[in-house]
């Protein structure tokens, strides 16, 4: 199972919106709604973000939103501030009833 | 909300075997399913493997079937990670998770701090 495909990088200033990409194909992302999303700062345990594609967790920010179209599932951050730079990955439930997470995007903010 | 700790980890040769240890507290253990999740030096995350609330049903991923096993004590909330014939590319920290339901959705809830696996000669 490949891992799905994030972009390596993505910025922003603070109080802009960023969205970050997670594509899959139709085996995982696009046959299922089990799509989380998970933030992880330096040296510490990743932590859940959004799940079954759109859903927040108790805690999280609701600026933070997620989406799918087709094979591609998407994070959007709004009002982007300093505390939201670090690295984030998507994960999807796949075909062959194991899960598989993407490459991982570092946030960056300017 | 709970808590999760890692045990195990550590320097093992090429071919050996480890099991890592994953005590629960907080929450009531025997209603969710649980994974192992590690990342590699420097490197994203994999999924490893998972096990339903019941301990019915077990899956891992290609690269570690035959190998490692996962499985379940409710009666000590522990969950464990049998790790055989490790191999160098094993190397990673290995992370212990809550789902958020019984029968796993790969919403992983709550995490352990870590345990590292090193690989080598």
């Amino acid at each position: 199972q490949s891992a799905l495909t994030q972009p390596a990088s993505v910025s922003g200033s603070p109080g802009q919106s960023i969205t970050i990409s997670c594509t899959g194909t139709s085996s995982d992302v696009g046959d299922y709604n089990y799509v989380s999303w998970y933030q992880q700062h330096p040296g510490k345990a990743p932590k859940l973000m959004i799940y079954d594609v759109s859903n927040r967790p108790s805690g999280v920010s609701n600026r933070f939103s997620g989406s799918k179209s087709g094979n591609t599932a998407s994070l959007t951050i709004s009002g982007l501030q300093a505390e939201d730079e670090a690295d984030y990955y998507c994960s999807s439930y796949t075909s062959s009833s194991t899960y598989v997470f993407g490459t991982g995007t570092k946030v960056t903010v300017l | 909300e709970g808590q999760l700790l890692e045990s195990g980890g550590g320097l093992v040769q090429p071919g050996g075997s480890l099991r890592l240890s994953c005590a629960a507290s907080g929450f009531t253990f025997n209603s969710y399913a649980m994974s192992w999740v590690r990342q590699a030096p420097g490197k994203g995350l994999g999924w490893v493997s998972s096990i339903s609330g019941s301990g019915e049903s077990t899956h891992s991923a290609d690269s570690v079937k035959g190998r490692f096993t996962i499985s379940r004590d409710d009666s000590k909330n522990t969950l464990y990670l049998q790790m055989n014939s490790l191999r160098a590319e094993d190397t990673a920290v290995y992370y212990c998770a809550r789902d958020l339901n019984y029968y796993g959705s790969g919403s992983y809830y709550i995490w352990g701090q870590g345990t590292l696996v090193t690989v080598s000669s």
